[in-house]
């Protein structure tokens, strides 16, 4: 059951240093969504994009956060110059194309990538 | 701003008790409400969408109802490997794709 990869699962990285995340959506999909989830908080949306095009990044901090889809390859959440605050569970979600307005397509999430900051 | 409250923060049950648990929801124009299953260290599973007021889904020992303001998660004879985190989120907006709106999750566990 090919479902949404994310890699790696546990990333550790010291303060200054950039983390990239990977998220592979599940085949088919062509929608990809990447949402945090802090301690004690519950999921929050940060970003949704289609192939080479990011759809809304109203959930994006405004610096060091960037996220890209390209057109061959995997979805990549990039954090520059990681702060303690960046600790946090991350999680992609992917959904297949629509089947018309009225049918909302549901997200399916992969297990997500744990960044711990030293 | 949409906004999503999820009852009780936490709900421990026997084996065979069932209950309900609660998503309370503040949105202009919902498009959908989902029901997933958090498991410790996974990802969301997802498990019902509903779409309009008096909409049902069922599967196995789960029941999902949506009103105007709220959705329910109906547990009917739990059991132990129903403990999980259950999560609502809501999708709002004229498309059917966007970003989801979380409750905090409600914890749940069964003890045998």
């Amino acid at each position: 059951n090919a479902g949404v990869m994310q890699n790696p699962r546990h990333l550790v990285r010291r303060r200054g240093q950039e983390a990239r995340l990977r998220c592979s959506p599940m085949k088919g999909h062509s929608h990809v969504y990447w949402y945090r989830q802090l301690p004690e908080e519950g999921l929050k949306f940060m970003v949704y994009l289609q192939k080479e095009n990011i759809i809304d990044e109203s959930g994006m901090p405004k610096e060091r956060f960037s996220a890209e889809f390209p057109k061959e390859g995997p979805s990549i959440l990039r954090i520059q110059q990681v702060v303690r605050g960046d600790s946090a569970a991350y999680f992609c979600a992917s959904s297949p194309p629509g089947q018309g307005v009225r049918i909302v397509q549901p997200q399916h999430f992969g297990d997500g990538t744990r960044l711990s900051i030293l | 701003e949409d906004q999503v409250t999820q009852s009780p923060e936490a709900l421990r049950l026997q084996e065979g008790e069932s209950s309900s648990l609660n998503c309370s929801y503040t949105v202009s124009g919902l498009r959908g409400l989902f029901w997933y299953r958090q498991d410790p260290g996974k990802g969301p599973e997802f498990l019902f969408t509903l779409y309009s007021a008096g909409e049902e889904k069922e599967k196995e020992r789960l029941k999902a109802t949506l009103t105007k303001k709220e959705s329910f998660l109906h547990i009917t004879a739990p059991k132990p490997e129903d403990s999980a985190t259950y999560l609502c989120a809501v999708l709002t907006g004229g498309t059917s794709y966007g970003k989801l709106t979380f409750g905090q999750g409600t914890i749940l566990t069964v003890h045998p």
